[in-house]
């Protein structure tokens, strides 16, 4: 399996412009999970998604940001307007929830510049 | 709600000697837990979890780690640290159940240093 995937691995961007995070999970894996990760903060959980319905979105920061998984291999993260506190690597991650819980699989994280 | 404190955000130690690093946990119910590992410009990487099934678990590179629920504590061990070992560590805390179900909650991260 190529593991979870991410895109784009580096974003640049200016204030004020939409910014899109893609995420493919590791396929079979029923949960998503949407991280981000600063100094500051460390590693915060934004959203996550269980067959493919947000479960949890308490961690969103406010109304510029939005996630959707509109199929159980896909996921989008959007930042509109962007603001240079965005930057931050964000990680996404997959999981196969069931009885038990099982570990989540990270892929390799987009790190995100805004100007 | 589960909560992951993690001793000292920095260790160092030289090549060859033991490594430990501490993750004491907080949470109402019994818990599943996890070592993570993740190297620079790199995603995390499991190393080890705890699913109640043994008190001692043995992970990837040499790493273990001992769930021992009277301290609430889940320490990361290594016997003989190797330069390759120097990244920074997460411990982490879920349960299975109630509006937690299936969520990590990170503890802040502990950076190893090795020196030669």
């Amino acid at each position: 399996d190529a593991g979870v995937i991410q895109s784009p691995r580096h974003e640049v961007t200016e204030m004020g412009q939409e910014v899109t995070l893609r995420c493919k999970p590791i396929s079979g894996h029923n949960s998503l999970f949407w991280y981000r990760q600063t100094m500051m903060r460390g590693l915060e959980l934004l959203i996550y998604f269980n067959n493919n319905v947000p479960i949890d979105d308490s961690g969103m920061p406010e109304d510029r940001f939005s996630a959707k998984m509109p199929n159980a291999s896909f996921s989008t993260l959007k930042i509109q307007p962007s603001e240079p506190r965005d930057s931050a690597v964000y990680f996404c991650a997959s999981s196969l929830l069931g009885l038990a819980v099982n570990e989540q699989f990270f892929g390799p994280g987009t790190r995100l510049t805004v100007l | 709600a589960q909560s992951v404190t993690q001793l000292g955000s920095h260790v160092s130690v030289s090549e060859g000697a033991l490594v430990l690093l501490r993750c004491n946990y907080s949470s109402s119910v019994p818990p599943y837990l996890f070592w993570y590992v993740q190297y620079p410009n790199q995603g995390l990487q499991l190393l080890l979890k705890y699913t109640s099934a043994a008190t001692l678990v043995k992970g990837i590179n040499g790493f273990e780690a001992e769930f021992k629920k009277s301290e609430t504590s889940f320490h990361l061990t290594k016997p003989s640290a190797h330069m390759s070992d120097a990244a920074e560590y997460f411990c982490a805390v879920s349960v299975a159940g109630g509006t937690s179900y299936g969520k990590l909650t990170f503890g802040q991260g502990t950076i190893l240093t090795v020196h030669p």
